[in-house]
């Protein structure tokens, strides 16, 4: 039972361009939401996030977008650079039910920014 | 500061062989945890820890153990290994368990032939 799910394998954009990459959930009680970063042989390292009592969360050239009642959000990139190229992944935490902020990890997305 | 480190980077081991995977860190987090990574899978939490003393299971517990009697370290033990345990393994902490925001080590690599 995947609760988190990036549904896009890859995505490929041009420099300049905006990259969209989504995230959906099926928890309800998922309450905080994450994106990490992640280039080959390196860990992830976190990019941004947003409290479910927002629908938006601006940094620099990242913004969040949540949709509590699609259970969907969303990570533009604007402009994307070639440095962005990397896998993305969607995370969600709750402490309902004794969960204790234990993060949910999809699978993840490719972006490839093309110069 | 180092951050969180990892070692050994890559690991080969054979079926039934133990090992332990190191993890520290020097923040001074409370919250610690093990992540593996496998094509198309994401990462799934192994096992946590609050704090010195306390761990707990996440969603793929089988076939390790964690303690953690201090709070810089947070060693992961493969008690007999299995071809199912290949993977790329993360540990992470953060300062307190209600922060969200991890940071991870930069992995180790491991092959079970």
């Amino acid at each position: 039972d995947q609760q988190v799910k990036q549904n896009s394998p890859s995505l490929s954009v041009q420099e300049g361009r905006i990259s969209i990459l989504n995230c959906d959930y099926t928890n309800s009680m998922f309450d905080y939401f994450l994106w990490y970063k992640k280039y080959p042989a390196e860990g992830p390292t976190f990019l941004i996030s947003i409290s479910s009592i927002k629908d938006k969360n601006e940094d620099g050239r990242f913004t969040v977008f949540l949709n509590k009642s699609a259970k969907h959000l969303s990570l533009h990139i604007v402009p994307s650079q070639p440095g962005d190229s990397a896998v993305y992944f969607c995370a969600a935490s709750s402490n309902s039910g004794g969960s204790n902020y234990k993060l949910t990890f999809g699978k993840g997305t490719l972006l490839t920014v093309n110069p | 500061n180092a951050g969180v480190t990892q070692t050994p980077k890559f690991q080969v081991l054979k079926t039934g062989q133990s090992m332990t995977l190191q993890c520290a860190q020097d923040m001074n987090h409370e919250y610690m945890s093990w992540y593996r990574q496998d094509p198309g899978m994401g990462l799934r939490l192994i096992h946590y820890s609050v704090g010195a003393g306390i761990t707990d299971q996440g969603e793929v517990p089988n076939g390790y153990n964690v303690s953690r009697s201090t709070t810089e370290d947070f060693p992961l033990r493969l008690l007999s290994a299995a071809p199912s345990q290949t993977s790329v393994y993360f540990c992470a902490s953060s300062y307190h368990i209600a922060a969200y925001e991890q940071y991870f080590g930069p992995g180790t690599r491991l092959t079970v032939t």
